[in-house]
């Protein structure tokens, strides 16, 4: 079946250090990827995503940049905070339809 | 504008027992998803309603799982019986336009 695989599984990083996290899926009909950042007990929130039209788009230190030949697309975090610490999980959408979600990234930003 | 509602937050049954959950959408959205989280995994999509009709229940396991949506807004999720490995969060989503939806708090089931 269709899948979405997310790496790494966990990572840590210095404050002010830049983090990224990296996603490949496996249909070619996906044409939309957001990215939700979740908290301990806390619900998914959307924070960026891309269409497929698009190659890259950026939103103060988040970036998300997608390769769509190569299926592959990545979340860019530069000048971490601690409050940056969370799971964060990439998803592909395919025409509206069949959002599947990867395993996610527990980031960890060391004071 | 406010946000995705779901009741219970929190649910602690035994096996073999019926539990539902229930799910009001931002006003206006069209879209409304089901989704389980298992503690450590990413959302696994159960499924997704347009309006009032099902666009995706694939991965819905048809025989102990049910969901409806009357009237295209509220929605509900049942589960009976259930079993231990349904312990997880279940949290209800709804989008305008099928993109970038919205997830409500979550209902933490627990299964005993």
């Amino acid at each position: 079946g269709e899948n979405v695989e997310q790496h790494p599984s966990t990572l840590s990083v210095q404050e002010g250090d830049s983090a990224v996290i990296k996603c490949t899926y496996s249909d070619s009909a996906s044409n939309y990827f957001p990215w939700y950042k979740q908290e301990l007990g806390k619900r998914p929130q959307l924070i960026i995503d891309i269409r497929s039209n698009v190659g890259e788009k950026k939103d103060q230190r988040i970036a998300v940049t997608l390769n769509k030949t190569a299926k592959h697309f990545s979340l860019h975090i530069t000048e971490t905070q601690p409050e940056d610490s969370a799971v964060y999980f990439c998803a592909a959408t395919a025409g509206g339809f069949k959002t599947i979600f990867g395993a996610g990234t527990r980031l960890f930003v060391k004071a | 504008e406010a946000g995705v509602a779901q009741s219970p937050r929190y649910k602690i049954i035994e096996k073999r027992q019926s539990v539902a959950f229930w799910c009001n959408p931002i006003s206006g959205h069209a879209t409304l998803y089901w989704y389980q989280q298992i503690l450590g995994q990413g959302p696994k999509l159960l499924i997704q309603f347009q309006n009032n009709g099902v666009v995706d229940d694939s991965q819905l396991p048809k025989d102990r799982f049910s969901a409806e949506r009357l009237k295209g807004v509220d929605s509900t999720l049942k589960i009976q019986p259930a079993k231990l490995e349904d312990s997880a969060v279940y949290l209800c989503a709804s989008s305008p336009n099928r993109d970038g939806y919205t997830f409500g708090s979550g209902t933490r089931l627990t299964v005993v």
